[in-house]
């Protein structure tokens, strides 16, 4: 069955940059569209992030735009998310989430990433 | 970009009785090339991630149960819980997909009386 699992979360200084990982297994990336979304602590869903099955066309929430980069490699069926210039406001739990059709079906567990000093 | 919202924030209902959320479009979410509304349901419940209930508006995703129903075209929608089970406390979100950014709802949090 499908199965989406985050990694790479942790505690990062403001500033710096982290690398989150999500391995998918059921399924092949290269088939679907791949989204990251956020959740800060207490707060709705943010959609951060998409890679669409061509792995050219990619989109994000003006909030990240220029500081993250989405990716994948098929190869390892693996999605990246870069985030690079860390601020205490990315702090969120970060779900990996695929779209076979034009909505997200799926959902990994997310990896929770906190900003600060 | 195409900004959600829900009502109630939160609502209390007796086990067996009808929950309904209203979700609302800044702008029409419906393509009107294909008839179909891209508008989507979640459920979340404490520790866990989204769960999928409903897409394209009204279909329901696979074994979720038929007491969740989604209704509405164009700006305005609901879901409807037909009787309220304890499982089903939970904060519900709606999304649009019509456009990015793909957007949520605040979420409607959802609680036995």
């Amino acid at each position: 069955q499908v199965q989406l699992v985050e990694s790479g979360g942790g505690v990062v200084q403001p500033g710096r940059s982290l690398r989150l990982s999500c391995s998918a297994s059921g399924f092949t990336i290269s088939t679907y569209g791949m989204h990251w979304v956020r959740q800060a602590p207490g707060r709705g869903l943010e959609w951060v992030a998409v890679i669409w099955y061509d792995g050219n066309n990619k989109y994000y929430a003006d909030s990240v735009k220029g500081r993250f980069t989405i990716s994948r490699d098929t190869s390892k069926n693996t999605l990246y998310l870069q985030m690079n210039s860390l601020r205490a406001e990315d702090t969120a739990v970060y779900y990996c989430a695929s779209a076979w059709g034009s909505y997200i079906d799926y959902w990994g567990q997310g990896t929770l990433v906190t900003v600060s000093s | 970009d195409i900004v959600m919202t829900q009502s109630p924030d939160s609502l209390a209902v007796s086990l067996g009785e009808r929950a309904t959320i209203s979700c609302k479009s800044s702008q029409s979410v419906l393509d009107t090339s294909n008839n179909k509304n891209y508008l989507a349901w979640y459920q979340q419940k404490p520790g866990q991630p989204p769960k999928l209930l409903i897409y394209w508006a009204s279909s329901r995703e696979s074994g979720v149960p038929d007491r969740f129903g989604g209704s509405g075209s164009g700006t305005d929608f609901a879901l409807t819980i037909s009787s309220l089970q304890a499982e089903d406390v939970a904060v519900y979100y709606c999304q649009q997909y019509y456009n990015t950014p793909l957007t949520f709802g605040p979420g409607t949090r959802v609680d036995i009386k």
